[in-house]
């Protein structure tokens, strides 16, 4: 299994520029996640997902936009690029059904807006 | 509002042992989690503590005491490769994750 993996691990956009994070899992889980992180922040959640065709709002989902056609894909979409979304982002899996199930993460994407 | 309060640096020894502690406060709670992250990396899965008490597994054990809203990450003779920042998170009401900064934790030799 590859686990989760996320494309492209770097990118530097123009400010207004749009483009789409890549995130596939090969495990058959139906939870899905998007976090960013800043230097010397926590994680903040974007969006999630329980299972294809579901998505809902996380803690800061201004200038997102999410899809879950299938149980493997989660792309996150960023239109209109600005300053403020330079971060690292973090696409995580995890089984489902019990609460309690670890979250595994992708490597994350590098995202620098200038 | 929710909060997760960890140091944001700590230095030890190689060999020794260092506690690195988190308090919290959110609207409820469902468990309490401790990633590490080498610099550069996706966090991966250290501990889960839902009740009071202790939770060994080898050089790592944490701990959790809910009614003071508190755990705590002992790590026992450290290693270089230990070298990395450690996060706590706390499932909330919702079942989402609540994460703290992270405590960077640096080893010297």
């Amino acid at each position: 299994n590859a686990g989760v993996t996320q494309t492209p691990k770097f990118r530097i956009l123009k400010i207004g520029q749009s483009m789409t994070l890549q995130c596939t899992q090969d495990m058959n889980h139906n939870y899905m996640y998007w976090y960013r992180q800043d230097p010397g922040m926590g994680l903040k959640l974007i969006y999630y997902s329980v299972g294809a065709g579901i998505t809902d709002k996380g803690e800061v989902p201004n200038g997102y936009n999410v899809s879950r056609s299938t149980t493997e894909d989660f792309p996150l979409r960023l239109e209109l690029a600005a300053p403020s979304q330079t971060s690292v982002y973090f696409c995580a899996s995890r089984p489902g059904g019990a609460h309690t199930d670890t979250q595994y993460f992708g490597p994350g994407t590098r995202l620098t807006v200038l | 509002g929710q909060n997760i309060d960890q140091p944001t640096e700590m230095t030890a020894t190689e060999g020794a042992i260092v506690q690195i502690n988190c308090t919290y406060q959110t609207s409820g709670f469902n468990g309490l989690f401790w990633y590490q992250q080498h610099a550069g990396e996706a966090p991966t899965f250290l501990s889960y503590n839902v009740l009071d008490g202790l939770e060994e597994k080898g050089r790592f054990s944490s701990f959790l005491s809910r009614s003071k809203g508190y755990s705590y990450l002992l790590l026992k003779e450290l290693q270089m490769k230990d070298s990395a920042s450690y996060l706590c998170a706390v499932m909330d009401s919702n079942y989402q994750l609540i994460w703290g900064a992270g405590t960077k934790l640096i080893i010297k030799p």
